[in-house]
């Protein structure tokens, strides 16, 4: 157990909606990192939160947006849902921004259909 | 672009012996590269990390060497396991660059033959 926790585990939605994937790190870690991990691009860099602010951004679409709330839990809304957008999501935490070593919770898997 | 390479075909060993995985990269200019495993359905967990400025790092059963000469590094399980089976991705990072420095190659499945 990373101390990483990630709801919902699955998600089935249509093309077109829009879904909150939420994110608790680990206590006393400030970073969250979200992640997308496909069959065939395995896992991308989508956007990185520092005790609350934005720190980096990845190849995060814009129409999926994250936020990080003053309790450092960790929201990814992705919206205008299409086929390609299933995926593993994976939030990861760490103490410090980098280097070292992240913890990553087990995934929301999205599907739409 | 940058690219990071691992071989995409499953890696096949037989218990006992010594898995090696590698991973290759391009135009890139890492300042630490770290080892994770990962397991059907589950999130990745990290394993070792090594910088720059370290040939070998080992931890039990693992060992992972670092040629940025060569631009590669390699990853070891000695005394294979069935239980050591699963996806091993490799991860580099640039210092100061927080998570958008560490890019993940695809991985590589491991599997250990009883």
């Amino acid at each position: 157990d990373s101390g990483v926790t990630q709801t919902p585990k699955h998600l089935i939605t249509a093309t077109g909606q829009r879904v909150t994937l939420r994110c608790s790190p680990r206590s006393g870690d400030l970073s969250v990192y979200w992640y997308q991990q496909s069959l065939d691009q395995g896992l991308q860099f989508l956007i990185q939160y520092y005790n609350g602010e934005e720190r980096a951004k990845g190849n995060i679409l814009e129409r999926f947006s994250a936020q990080q709330f003053p309790d450092l839990h960790s929201e990814l809304n992705l919206s205008s849902l299409e086929l390609g957008d299933s995926a593993l999501y994976f939030c990861a935490s760490s103490v410090v921004p980098s280097p070292g070593e992240l913890f990553f919770g087990e995934g929301s898997r999205l599907t739409v259909l | 672009s940058q690219k990071i390479e691992q071989n995409s075909e499953a890696l096949n060993i037989q218990e006992g012996k010594t898995a090696t995985l590698t991973c290759n990269y391009t135009n890139y200019s890492p300042a630490y590269l770290q080892w994770y495993r990962q397991d059907p359905g589950r999130g990745p967990v990290f394993l070792l990390l090594i910088r720059e400025n370290e040939k070998e790092k080992r931890k039990e059963r693992l060992k992972v060497t670092f040629d940025t000469t060569l631009k590669q590094s390699l990853f070891h399980i000695t005394a294979s396991q069935p239980a050591d089976s699963a996806t091993y991705l490799c991860a580099l990072g640039r210092t100061g660059g927080g998570a958008d420095g560490l890019t993940f190659g695809k991985g590589t499945h491991l599997i250990i033959q009883p």
